[in-house]
């Protein structure tokens, strides 16, 4: 069965960098778009980043665009994202998730915390 | 980017009511509308898809409308599991957007 399973979260001090992945297991990350979703405690979801099934689209929210960088890899079948300069605002839980016009399978999501 | 306003924000509702969330883009997303459902520590569930679809294995009790820029969520007889907050999310434009949420608490 499909499944998304996160890692990498953790606590971070403001400007430093952290790198989420997904595992994901009953499909191809190749066969989907993958988006990024993010959800600040006690706050509303964020949509961050998508690429598409083939890797050629990729799109950003304007709050993360220049400092976060989502890519896959085929081979191990992952999601990843990159988060660059990281500031108080992007502490959230972060979610992966399968979708081309709607988000039809989620990960448990990774806590990222922004703290000095 | 287009933004998403869900109403009410918060709700009282009694087992059994049915219940009618709104939400209004700020242009049009044709029917690129979709719905989630969320109970506290859990991930988002896909409820609705393409404004009026019933995503698989959501219960029929569930309905949505709408195209354009205004839609709508409604329970038919609201349930107890049903308590939790729904998001309308749009996917029209490149850069997706989600309602501020609603949530559905016990009257």
């Amino acid at each position: 069965q499909v499944q998304l399973v996160e890692s990498g979260g953790g606590v971070v001090q403001p400007g430093r960098s952290l790198r989420l992945s997904c595992a994901a297991s009953g499909f191809t990350v190749n066969s989907y778009a993958m988006h990024w979703v993010r959800q600040a405690p006690d706050k509303g979801l964020d949509w961050v980043a998508v690429i598409s099934y083939d890797g050629s689209n990729i799109y950003y929210a304007d709050s993360v665009k220049g400092r976060f960088t989502i890519s896959r890899d085929i081979s191990k079948n992952t999601l990843s994202l990159q988060m660059n300069s990281l500031r108080a605002e992007d502490s959230a839980l972060y979610y992966c998730a399968r979708g081309g016009t709607r988000l039809d399978y989620w990960g448990q999501g990774a806590l990222v915390t922004v703290s000095s | 980017d287009i933004q998403m306003t869900q109403s009410p924000s918060s709700l009282s509702a009694s087992v059994g009511d049915r219940v009618t969330i709104t939400c209004r883009a700020s242009q049009s997303v044709n029917s690129f509308l979709n719905w989630y459902q969320q109970k506290p520590g859990k991930a988002p569930k896909l409820l609705m898809y393409a404004a009026s679809s019933l995503q698989s294995g959501v219960p029929s009790r569930f309905s949505g409308s709408g195209s354009g820029t205004d839609f709508t969520l409604t329970i038919s007889s609201l349930q107890p599991e049903d308590f939790a907050t729904y998001y309308c999310q749009q996917s029209y434009s490149t850069l997706w957007t989600f309602g501020q949420g609603t949530k559905v608490e016990i009257k």
